[in-house]
C-alpha cells in the first residue's frame, strides 16, 4: 500500500495568519496531488490540484510540490475561522484515477 | 459545477439486512466511479473501483460477495451491503470521473451515513 503522511495535528493558527499544511507520499510514481477540505460530517471538497514541481496559487491558497522530495504542501494565507477542517491530501493512486489519502490534518483557526 | 448525489444520506438498518447505496452523477457521465469508506477520525479508504458495463475491481482486504457494486449507466452506480453487521458501520462515499473532464477531476457525493444496530 502506498503511504501518504500527513500530520494529524491539530494544527492552531491566530485569524489573519498563515496555516501550513504538509504532505509526504511514498510512491515515486504518483502524477497528481490534490487538497481537500473535509468539514466534520460532510465529504471532501476540493481546494486544489497540482502535478508540476513549483508553486500554484488560487486566491488564498497556494500548493507546493517537490518530486524529488516527495513532497507537497498548502499554505492557507489570511487564515479565517471557516478554514477550521481537516485537510486531506490525496494523491493518484494503483488504480490508476483513484486516489490514496493521507489520513488529514486538522486545522483550527481561532479568532 | 460536476455534481454528484447519493441517497440515501443516512440509513439504519438491523444486522443481517442488506442495505443499497445509490450513486449518481447529475450532469455529467461517468465512466468510473469511486468507492470509499471513512470511520470515524480515520481518513477515507478506496473500496472499488466502478466501471460502467464491466466489473468493478475492489481492493485488497474488501470483500466482492459483502461489497456488491453495479455501475449499469453512465450515471448511476450503486453499492450494495450485504448481511450488514455493526462494524459496518461508516460513511461510504462515492466519487465520480467526468467521461469528458481532464485525468484529474473527480467530484465527491456528499456520503452516506450507515448505522447497522
Amino acid at each position: 500500500q502506498k503511504e501518504v503522511e500527513q500530520n494529524s495535528g491539530p494544527l492552531s493558527v491566530p485569524e489573519g495568519a498563515i496555516a501550513s499544511l504538509n504532505c509526504t507520499y511514498s510512491d515515486r510514481g504518483s502524477q497528481s496531488f490534490f487538497w481537500y477540505r473535509q468539514y466534520s460530517g460532510k465529504s471532501p471538497e476540493l481546494i486544489m490540484f497540482i502535478y508540476s514541481n513549483g508553486d500554484k496559487e488560487d486566491g488564498r491558497f497556494t500548493a507546493q510540490l517537490n518530486k524529488a522530495s516527495q513532497y507537497v504542501s498548502l499554505l492557507i494565507r489570511d487564515s479565517q475561522p471557516s478554514d477550521s477542517a481537516t485537510y486531506l491530501c490525496a494523491v493518484n493512486g494503483r488504480s490508476g484515477y483513484a486516489l490514496n489519502f493521507g489520513k488529514g490534518t486538522s486545522l483550527l483557526v481561532t479568532p | 459545477g460536476a455534481v454528484v448525489s447519493q441517497h440515501p444520506s443516512w440509513v439504519i438498518c438491523k444486522s443481517g439486512t442488506s442495505v443499497k447505496i445509490e450513486c449518481r452523477s447529475l450532469d455529467f457521465q461517468a465512466t468510473t466511479m469511486f468507492w470509499y469508506r471513512q470511520f470515524p477520525k480515520q481518513s477515507l479508504m478506496l473500496m472499488a473501483t466502478s466501471n460502467e458495463g464491466s466489473k468493478a475491481t475492489y481492493e485488497q482486504g474488501v470483500e466482492k460477495d459483502k461489497f456488491l457494486i453495479n455501475h449499469a449507466s453512465l450515471t448511476l452506480s450503486t453499492l450494495t451491503v450485504t448481511s450488514a453487521h455493526p462494524e459496518d458501520s461508516s460513511f461510504y462515499i462515492c466519487s465520480a470521473r467526468d467521461l469528458e473532464g481532464v485525468d484529474y477531476e473527480q467530484y465527491f457525493g456528499p456520503g452516506t451515513r450507515l448505522t447497522v444496530t
